[in-house]
């Protein structure tokens, strides 16, 4: 139930764009999308609901494919502040006691260097 | 800052000590979730609660336990503790009963060492 995240790590230079995946097994309501810095809470970007929206805000969107079960995260014209660890949550569609859970990737590292 | 406050911030103890990890939600949420968030296990969740109720249970053992009092604050208790259970412990919160669909605002976490 686990969703995969792809790629595991990316290095970027400032100014670059990054694509970062999500992949679940298992028919979604939602995938929330959020950062890690080193030893900080996660920090919430966005949630995308069902109905295959998309969404952004200043250089950071995301898009979720609920027929494929995917969702991706689009950084463009990268930062120095985005580097951290990006996590999925996703929200598996079953029965009533598995709203409210999220299942979380293991991560993408996103590294941007000047 | 989310809002969401938990204590301590870390916790160094022994093996098969107890210890109890505290959450206060965000102001007007009713919903409080505990994360483990490990190395080699990554982010995983534990258990939900709802306005005083367990709502959701995931993969909790059964040396650990979780209450949410009528403030709405919530402890996870910890006991027998084994080296395997030094991690971070994040408390979320979100304002409604299921979480469905809803964003899940975390807490600084607490850091247990289990020597």
């Amino acid at each position: 139930q686990q969703p995969v995240q792809s790629p595991q790590a990316v290095i970027l230079r400032e100014g670059e764009d990054a694509v970062i995946n999500c992949s679940s097994s298992k028919a979604l309501y939602s995938v929330h999308w959020y950062r890690q810095k080193h030893g900080e809470a996660p920090v919430f970007l966005m949630i995308l609901l069902k109905g295959g929206e998309q969404k952004g805000h200043d250089k950071i969107s995301a898009s979720f494919n609920e027929k494929k079960q995917q969702s991706s995260l689009y950084l463009t014209a990268s930062q120095l502040s985005y580097s951290g660890t990006y996590f999925c949550g996703t929200e598996i569609i079953g029965r009533g006691s598995t709203l409210g859970r999220l299942y979380f990737g293991r991560g993408t590292q996103l590294t941007v260097w000047p | 800052d989310s809002g969401v406050t938990q204590t301590p911030k870390h916790l160094i103890t022994a093996t098969g000590q107890r210890v109890t990890l505290r959450c206060s939600p965000r102001s007007g949420d009713l919903s409080v979730y505990w994360y483990q968030q490990s190395l080699d296990q990554g982010l995983q969740f534990l258990i939900q609660y709802y306005n005083g109720e367990e709502r959701a249970k995931g993969n909790i053992l059964e040396r650990f336990s979780a209450q949410q009092f009528p403030d709405l604050h919530s402890e996870l208790n910890l006991s027998s503790l084994e080296l395997g259970d030094s991690a971070l412990y994040f408390c979320a919160s979100s304002v409604g009963p299921s979480g469905n669909q809803e964003t899940q605002y975390f807490g600084p976490g607490t850091r247990l060492l289990v020597l």
